[in-house]
């Protein structure tokens, strides 16, 4: 199976910060890579796929960049409804994997 | 709009089958692939397997050997089977499909394995 990290596994921020989150795989998955954000109690919601093509509805503050191993997902500006989970997924192979998550907490 | 409700017991005890429903509205699941997600409690979410519109499956090799997905078009449902099951099988249990990615998912159900 590929193996996904991410880092960092928690941060603190303010509204309007720039919030930046790493996802890295195991081995080359070209840009077949997705970000969902989960709230506490709520299933996921799909932010973006192939890497960074948001989502229908997806706000444009989150983008998302990167291919091969190593991928970012941006928030620009973050905004109160922001604060949650958010965890990558590569599409490349089976089975599909998640990485451990990144929780974005109020600083 | 796609609604997915998954559905079953809550309890489950070790050593037995568990056994949960997907029901589909506002589309057909002859249209997708339809697949299984669980997260335990405070952890990551896991891809169980998946089924094709063709009635073929994808399993997670860690959990194929206790793993059934199936479905049932005259009702529109999707179900999952999972049997042994042990402590560590209690989670979250989500059914989920999309094009890209999982883009359409349940609300969840909560399924515990205790004695």
């Amino acid at each position: 199976d590929i193996q996904m990290t991410q880092s960092p596994s928690s941060l603190s921020a303010s509204v309007g910060d720039r919030v930046t989150i790493t996802c890295r795989a195991s081995q080359n998955i070209s840009n077949l890579l997705n970000w969902y954000q989960q709230k506490p109690g709520k299933a996921p919601k799909f932010l973006i796929y192939l890497a960074s093509t948001l989502h229908t509805g997806v706000p444009s503050r989150f983008s998302g960049s990167g291919s091969g191993t190593d991928f970012t997902l941006t928030i620009s500006s973050l905004q109160p409804e922001d604060f949650a989970t958010y965890s990558c997924q590569q599409s490349y192979s089976s089975p599909p994997v998640f990485g451990p998550g990144t929780t974005v907490d109020v600083k | 709009q796609v609604q997915l409700q998954e559905s079953g017991p809550g309890l489950v005890k070790p050593s037995e089958t568990l056994s949960l429903t997907c029901t589909v509205s506002g589309g057909s699941i002859s249209l997708w692939y339809w697949s299984w997600i669980r997260q335990p409690a405070g952890k990551g979410l896991e891809w169980i397997g998946r089924i094709y519109s063709s009635g073929n499956t994808d399993y997670r090799p860690s959990l194929k050997s206790r793993v059934t997905i199936s479905k049932d078009t005259s009702k529109n449902q999707i179900s999952l089977k999972l049997t042994s099951v042990t402590a560590a099988d209690t989670a979250m249990y989500y059914c989920a499909t999309g094009d890209n990615g999982f883009d359409m998912w349940g609300q969840g159900t909560m399924v515990t394995v205790s004695s």
